[in-house]
């Protein structure tokens, strides 16, 4: 049964901290995209790879925030530094072209 | 940008009564309009999905219609029953060559009453 994983499950961390979320997409899938999910916001798109290469990333805070596929295996999500209002639960999902997203289970945030 | 409102946020209704909810887009060349549950504290899963080139689609209690003159598509579920709670998310996307990127509403959140 193949699953995307996402690492850690759950982070607490201080505010200023330096916090990495990795994604592994389901092999043999191309796309890759990373959602922030608030209880305000619903499903927020941060950033979006095909292939590995970043298509959108508009949707992300530059400043302190990067996305990076080093290989087709690894996604991740850097926040540099954390804000409180960064907490919230991070999706990674992945598809083929035809746009179907399959999601990991999250990676629940807390900066406090 | 690409935008997708969808109504509404809420919607509580009686174990066996149908439910609707609807989404609008605003990218006219969007071609790909999936439906996705999540079940409090998990991952949001497919329900189900259509492409622009047919109007409806149905599997078992759940349709969805699309009409892409007014740029909207609805999610129906029929013969609701307790295990259909959940939050429901419509997305659009345009299929295809560099594009693809899925963009999802704010949520409906259903409750069937028993």
């Amino acid at each position: 049964d193949a699953r995307v994983t996402q690492t850690p499950r759950h982070k607490v961390t201080e505010m200023g901290q330096e916090v990495t979320m990795r994604c592994q997409p389901i092999l043999g899938h191309n796309t890759v995209f990373w959602y922030r999910q608030t209880m305000m916001q619903g499903l927020e798109l941060l950033a979006y790879f095909r292939n590995r290469a970043p298509l959108d990333d508009s949707g992300m805070p530059k400043d302190r925030f990067s996305a990076e596929m080093p290989d087709a295996t690894l996604a991740t999500l850097k926040i540099q530094p954390s804000e409180p209002r960064d907490s919230a639960v991070y999706f990674c999902a992945s598809g083929l072209v035809q746009a179907e997203a399959f999601f990991g289970q999250g990676t629940r945030l807390t900066v406090v | 940008g690409e935008n997708v409102e969808q109504h509404p946020s809420t919607l509580s209704v009686q174990e066996g009564d149908s439910a609707v909810i609807k989404c609008t887009y605003s990218d006219s060349a969007s071609n790909y309009f999936p439906w996705y549950k999540q079940e409090l504290g998990k991952r949001p899963q497919l329900i189900i999905d259509i492409r622009s080139n047919v109007g409806e689609k149905k599997d078992q209690r759940i349709a969805v219609t699309l009409n892409k003159t007014a740029k909207h598509f609805s999610l129906h579920i029929t013969e609701t029953q307790p295990e259909d709670s959940a939050v429901y998310f419509c997305a659009a996307s345009k299929v295809g060559g560099n594009t693809g990127k899925l963009i999802f509403g704010q949520g409906t959140t259903l409750q069937v009453k028993p």
